[in-house]
């Protein structure tokens, strides 16, 4: 069964630290790796999306992707209490649709 | 340009009834696709609708169907509702199919859906 697997945390970070968000996956064609930040009661909103193993930087996120290791992680510099939320980690698989990890819940504190 | 928007935003059904829930993409947009949310399962995909045709369908009993129409506007059916089916349903709009690389889906807000 193809799956995208994610720590449900909660990850606690205090505020300006760097929060790193980790998800693997088991399909080796997948193709492209997408995050979505959720806010609880809220739709998801895609962060950024990255199909191209390295690093890809969007102001404070960073996306790096590794295909051999089949992993995909965020970074999220500076946290700030407002990056509160539950983050998707979610993976296109030819033939099929977007398959979505249950999230990690990100805690920033004041 | 507007978002995604979907009615009802809140339903309460019993078991047994069906629902119809309606999402109209954003202009332009040709692909919409709807995910089932729960606290257990998370973000489950049902079904992606492409040019008024089902393009591909996730793991659900057949009493989960949808279809969409030419403005692409997409409603999506649930018959013979069980408890189990209490969930938010999103569901979300591209451009073209989802899987071009660079292609990306938005979400509407939701309906949620109580099943008593």
């Amino acid at each position: 069964q193809k799956e995208v697997e994610q720590n449900s945390g909660p990850l606690s970070v205090p505020e300006g630290a760097i929060a790193s968000l980790n998800c693997t996956y088991s399909d080796r064609g997948s193709q492209s790796f997408f995050w979505y930040r959720q806010y609880s009661g809220k739709s998801p909103e895609l962060i950024m999306f990255i199909y191209s193993n390295g690093d890809k930087e969007d102001g404070r996120f960073t996306a790096q992707l590794n295909k051999a290791s089949q992993y995909v992680s965020l970074l999220i510099r500076d946290s700030q209490p407002s990056d509160s939320a539950t983050y998707l980690c979610a993976v296109f698989q030819a033939g099929t649709a977007l398959i979505f990890g249950k999230g990690t819940t990100l805690s920033v504190s004041s | 340009k507007a978002g995604v928007t979907q009615t009802p935003r809140y339903l309460i059904k019993t078991r047994g009834q069906q629902v119809t829930l309606s999402c109209s993409p954003i202009s332009g947009h040709r692909s919409v696709s709807w995910y089932q949310q729960t606290p257990g399962q998370g973000l489950q995909f049902l079904f992606e609708y492409f040019s008024e045709t089902q393009r591909n369908k996730g793991n659900f009993p057949g009493r989960f169907s949808g279809r969409q129409f030419s403005n692409s506007r997409s409603e999506m059916n649930v018959s013979t509702l069980e408890l189990g089916d209490s969930a938010l349903y999103l569901c979300a709009s591209s451009q073209q199919r989802v899987g071009r690389l660079t292609d990306t889906q938005y979400f509407g807000p939701g309906t949620r859906l109580t099943v008593l």
